[in-house]
């Protein structure tokens, strides 16, 4: 089975804060993701990454930054956390080859910025 | 750019009935995926049903079968004998060449005992 998980489920910080949320996968998958979803809004995707070091924007990428050091490691990083950013937070992995592009999603976290 | 449309925000249905979940999407591709996800409260967002855009039979799986029509573009999701888990929120996704998916903005099912 596919396990992306996700460092926390909740998360409550102060505005301006530095925020990290952490994703992991265990089937090493290539792509990574980092979604925002909003109620009415679906999912956005905020950055990608299709290999280590490797990172693309999404739809919403301002406020926002990623890394990449590890395969299974992706990390979305709020520079300076805003309450405009209180949202659930969604990573997803998918494999490159073969494939069905189903992306696997980890729980997600809901961060609420004060 | 391609577009995904969910118009229905909410549906109720009663249980062991059926459903149709609608999804319309815009693109000028040719060859492209469709996908119906359900996220289930608190739960992880899991993939319920693919299509492929060259294939022109519908997919099924089990109780979860679409009604993909390619020139209307549209692809909804229809579910029989509907149970009390399969409240969840649906969304419909669409992918081509490009690595990210487009999403819907989600269907709340609600399934009445």
């Amino acid at each position: 089975d596919v396990k992306v998980t996700q460092s926390s489920r909740y998360l409550v910080k102060r505005t301006g804060e530095k925020v990290f949320l952490e994703c992991v996968q265990d089937m090493d998958h290539e792509n990574m993701f980092w979604y925002r979803q909003d109620p009415g809004l679906g999912l956005r995707l905020i950055y990608f990454s299709y290999d280590v070091k490797m990172k693309e924007k999404g739809d919403i990428p301002e406020g926002y930054s990623v890394s990449r050091e590890k395969k299974e490691r992706f990390s979305l990083i709020l520079e300076s956390a805003s309450t405009n950013q209180t949202s659930m937070y969604l990573c997803a992995s998918s494999p490159t080859l073969g494939t069905s592009y189903e992306q696997y999603f980890g729980p997600g976290t809901r961060l609420t910025v004060t | 750019a391609q577009t995904v449309t969910q118009s229905q925000p909410e549906m109720s249905v009663q249980e062991a009935e059926t459903v149709t979940l609608s999804c319309t999407y815009d693109t000028s591709e040719s060859d492209y995926y469709l996908f119906w996800y359900k996220q289930p409260p608190s739960r992880q967002m899991i993939l319920v049903i693919r299509q492929e855009a060259y294939k022109q039979q519908n997919a099924t799986e089990n109780r979860f079968s679409v009604n993909f029509q390619k020139a209307a573009k549209s692809f909804s999701l229809k579910i029989s004998d509907s149970q009390l888990g399969d409240a969840a929120m649906y969304f419909c996704a669409y992918k081509d060449s490009n690595y990210q998916l487009i999403w819907g903005a989600g269907t709340k099912l609600i399934i009445k005992p």
